[in-house]
């Protein structure tokens, strides 16, 4: 199946820094993007939906200024997390959708977030 | 998306088949029904899909109820390594999947 990476798998920042997560699709072509949330022992929560080449689309309740999506190619995404808090330490996945094949999504690995 | 109602967890022994069932009655005729897993601290992995017949692949089996308004995914013989947690998900016309709680299955010696 076709390959979705996200880079770092995991980070430790310092509360009121900025952290970037990228989100690539290796092998196929993707114009959009899915940014999820995971809290432990907690399911999967959408936060927004990447589309490449406009802006995000947010799911209510996240707030768009403090978490910045980037589309800016059909093969990559970015998250970032601005002026992050302990409140922020998650697991955050994206997942891309395959242009090329109906209704095929698939995830990447996650990243770690850890805000001291 | 169908709201899905799925146990919250199971267990299996190894070797054994293991039946997730999902519970699906407010699918519409254009939603497919499809199964995901997430190994611990990991992104989820897709299984299988299916819209009206059966499916089977190399990792698993999608039995579909005749009315549609349930499934059950099938690993034919669990191994240790299918421990994790199982999400049954209608999708149709909005294409992003949406989770609930799924079912965490341990798989046991």
């Amino acid at each position: 199946g076709a390959v979705v990476s996200q880079h770092p798998s995991r980070v430790i920042c310092k509360s009121g820094t900025s952290v970037k997560i990228e989100c690539r699709s290796l092998d196929f072509q993707a114009t959009t993007m899915f940014w999820y949330r995971q809290f432990p022992k907690q399911s999967l929560m959408l936060m927004a939906t990447s589309n490449e080449g406009s802006k995000a689309t947010y799911e209510q309740g996240v707030e768009k200024d403090k978490f910045l999506i980037n589309h800016a190619s059909l093969t990559l995404s970015t998250l970032t997390v601005t002026s992050a808090h302990p409140e922020d330490s998650s697991f955050y996945i994206c997942s891309a959708r395959n242009f090329g094949s109906y209704n095929e999504q698939f995830f990447g690995p996650g990243t770690r977030l850890t805000v001291l | 998306d169908a709201k899905t109602t799925q146990p919250p967890s199971m267990d299996c022994a190894e070797g054994r088949a293991a039946n997730l069932p999902c519970n699906h009655s407010t699918i519409s005729g254009n939603e497919y029904v499809y199964w995901y897993r997430q190994i611990h601290s990991q992104g989820p992995q897709y299984i299988i899909h299916g819209l009206k017949n059966n499916e089977t692949n190399e990792m698993a089996s999608l039995i579909i109820t005749e009315d549609r308004k349930s499934s059950t995914l099938i690993l034919p013989h669990a191994t240790l390594r299918d421990t994790a947690v199982y999400y049954c998900i209608g999708k149709g016309g909005s294409y992003i999947p949406t989770f609930g709680r799924g079912t965490s299955l341990i798989v046991h010696p």
